[in-house]
């Protein structure tokens, strides 16, 4: 059980264009999903916290119009990479939180395999 | 603020020897403590994690973890590595709300035959 899916795993664009990952919960309800960055042999840096059905919200240094997020449902949040930069390749990865009685066991964060980023 | 430091960064074992990896917490109340392992190009998967009670928890893989409170401590054991367990270990704090984690730096472990 809490397995999340984050998709695509990989992927490889022009500098301009934006791309889109998204990351499912898929046995449970997450009402708080986060996004993270991980540069080469680095932690993960938590990029933004993001609630069902409200805005999310981004921590310091992290540009909301560069990083689009959406969690539209309690399984889908969304993470869109906007006007991508050679900068933004990186290592983004997905974790979901888990709600008592809902699958997922709370305080505990599920995470995706990860999305590596190419922007040529 | 809470942070965690992971002091090593690479360890190297010998396959069958025991492993401690250190953990390191800085958090004004009582954490909630996690070790989480990443294979290349992998996503995180939780090994094992302390919110209260018995300072001693079991985790998957063989992997046991203790909270020391009085050394702001969580290390992580196994008494016997095996080549699979080479990966990336790291520790992560969390507030008791549970929705902020904070992670270290990572440590590498490389299993030797």
């Amino acid at each position: 059980g809490a397995v999340v899916s984050q998709h695509p795993s990989r992927v490889i664009c022009k500098s301009g264009t934006s791309v889109k990952i998204e990351c499912r919960s898929l046995d449970f309800q997450a009402t708080t999903m986060f996004w993270y960055r991980q540069f080469p042999k680095q932690s993960l840096m938590l990029m933004a916290t993001s609630n069902e059905g409200s805005k999310a919200t981004y921590e310091q240094g992290v540009e909301k119009d560069k990083f689009l997020i959406n969690h539209a449902s309690l399984t889908l949040s969304t993470l869109t990479v906007t006007s991508a930069h050679p900068e933004d390749s990186s290592f983004y990865i997905c974790s979901a939180e888990g709600t008592s009685g809902r699958g997922g066991a709370k305080n505990i964060q599920y995470f995706g395999a990860g999305t590596r980023l190419s922007v040529l | 603020a809470q942070s965690v430091t992971q002091p090593d960064i690479h360890i190297t074992v010998s396959e069958g020897a025991s492993l401690e990896l250190r953990c390191n917490y800085s958090y004004g109340a009582t954490p909630y403590l996690f070790w989480y392992v990443q294979s290349p190009g992998q996503g995180l998967q939780l090994l094992l994690k302390y919110f209260s009670g018995d300072t001693l928890v079991q985790g998957i893989k063989g992997f046991e973890a203790e909270f020391k409170r009085s050394q702001s401590s969580f290390n992580l054991r196994k008494p016997s590595v095996h080549w699979s367990d080479a990966a990336e270990y790291f520790c992560a704090v969390g507030n008791n709300a549970g929705n902020m984690l904070t992670f270290g730096g990572g440590t590498r472990l490389m299993v030797k035959p």
